[in-house]
């Protein structure tokens, strides 16, 4: 079975540029989470979408920052402008229920010039 | 205060031993618990689920105290490989991850 499939696997862009990171949830899950982990902060929940939905952003760090989801199959996290401090890992999780854990994709491994 | 509180460790043990951890939440409506295990530059993976009777999973045991609201984690006969960082994870309708315990295994 395909897992949550992220991409891209990293990206090395310049500040100020604008960053798109793409998620692909496990089929069947409704709960979609996108996190942070830098060794500084460690892992944070930047924002998680329930049923595609929007549930909690407060986790996001500014408006720099935006995610969708257009539907069950796809989110996006976007970063506009970029700045070096938003240089780190982002994963995306999925998972079916309310009580059942998390899947975790490979990440994006993001660095600001 | 944090929702969820681990010791950071590191715990370094030799083949062979036996090392625990436990991990503190704050919200006494949490529904479930998890353990997961992250490698260096991976991502976490679900260990297992913390039940309220606890359970074993070959080498590891899982306990749930909700009185004093802590999960444990216990490694026995730990190998080179158990060498990783361990996420405790509860879910109050979102999931609240701990900042990890590191745990080296050593020859």
């Amino acid at each position: 079975d395909a897992g949550v499939i992220q991409s891209p696997r990293h990206e090395v862009t310049e500040m100020g540029q604008e960053v798109t990171l793409r998620c692909k949830p496990i089929s069947g899950h409704n709960s979609l989470f996108w996190y942070r982990q830098t060794m500084m902060r460690g892992l944070e929940l930047l924002i998680y979408f329930n049923n595609n939905v929007p549930i909690d952003d407060s986790g996001m760090p500014e408006d720099r920052f935006s995610a969708k989801m257009p539907n069950a199959s796809f989110s996006t996290l976007k970063i506009q402008p970029s700045e070096p401090r938003d240089s780190a890992v982002y994963f995306c999780a999925s998972r079916p229920g309310t009580v059942q854990p998390q899947h975790f994709g490979d990440g994006t491994r993001l660095s600001i010039l | 205060r944090k929702e969820v509180e681990q010791d950071p460790g590191p715990f370094n043990v030799p083949e062979g031993a036996t090392v625990a951890f436990n991990c503190t939440y704050s919200n006494s409506a949490s529904q479930s618990f998890f353990w997961y295990r992250q490698d260096c530059r991976k991502e976490p993976k679900l260990l297992m689920s913390v039940y309220s009777s606890g359970n074993e999973d070959g080498r590891f045991t899982a306990q749930l105290n909700r009185a004093s609201q802590y999960i444990s984690l216990l490694i026995r006969d730990s190998k080179l490989s158990d060498s990783a960082t361990y996420l405790c994870v509860v879910n109050d309708y979102k999931l609240s991850f701990g900042a990890g315990t590191t745990v080296t295994v050593r020859a």
